[in-house]
């Protein structure tokens, strides 16, 4: 009963240094999502996936980029790290893509990321 | 625009008192509106919703909230705080035929003493 994993779990990067946080979920949702939460700022939402094959911007795209490699995955890389991007980044996961859909999101426990 | 606004950056109460964490929203239309806890170093979790209907939701570990349209609020609420409730508690708003996307308030952060 996993739900959403996501790896790592820590990293620490030197500025300019690249890495991909990975995460897969196995609940056969149609939509991922990659927020990142910073204190007193709440959770803000970087890029989703509303189905295979297609990815959109959030709040905040600017240094990210990612990759829906199949229904259960969904990748998210930082290809010239900076410590603004020093965070904790959450995947998470929904069924029923349609607009009028309530279903809730399912969250991994995160990776926390670091930049030197 | 949507937009989320929890009020207090933190909640203290006693054990055993009720306790409420108040969120306030703004969105056009019809809104969709949702409590999440998080736990130290773990994901959010999913407490409740509300979609349409009965404006008392009732929701996991005892929580319920309330949806006020004229004062456009969906406020947490517990009859009687358990220290484990301690936790992060956010709320978040998404427009009824919209896309995917969530808007997070900044989170509360519930302290309940023995």
């Amino acid at each position: 009963n996993a739900g959403v994993t996501q790896t790592p779990k820590f990293q620490v990067l030197k500025t300019g240094q690249s890495m991909t946080l990975q995460c897969a979920q196995d609940m056969n949702h149609n939509s991922m999502y990659w927020y990142r939460q910073d204190p007193g700022m709440g959770l803000r939402l970087i890029y989703y996936s509303a189905s295979e094959g297609t990815t959109d911007k959030g709040e905040v795209p600017n240094g990210y980029n990612v990759s829906r490699l199949n229904k259960r995955e969904f990748s998210l890389r930082l290809e010239s790290a900076a410590p603004s991007q020093t965070s904790v980044y959450f995947c998470a996961s929904r069924g029923q893509a349609r607009m009028n859909s309530n279903q809730p999101q399912h969250f991994g426990d995160g990776t926390r990321l670091s930049i030197l | 625009a949507q937009s989320v606004a929890q009020p207090e950056d933190q909640v203290n109460v006693a054990e055993g008192n009720p306790l409420t964490v108040k969120c306030t929203y703004s969105v056009s239309g019809n809104p969709y509106l949702f409590w999440y806890v998080q736990y130290p170093n773990r994901g959010l979790q999913f407490l409740l919703k509300y979609i349409t209907g009965d404006n008392l939701v009732k929701g996991s570990y005892g929580f319920e909230a309330e949806f006020n349209k004229s004062q456009t609020s969906f406020h947490l609420k517990k009859p009687s705080a358990l220290v484990s409730d301690s936790a992060l508690y956010f709320c978040a708003v998404r427009r009824f035929y919209n896309t995917d996307k969530l808007i997070f308030g900044t989170g509360t952060r519930l302290q309940v003493f023995p």
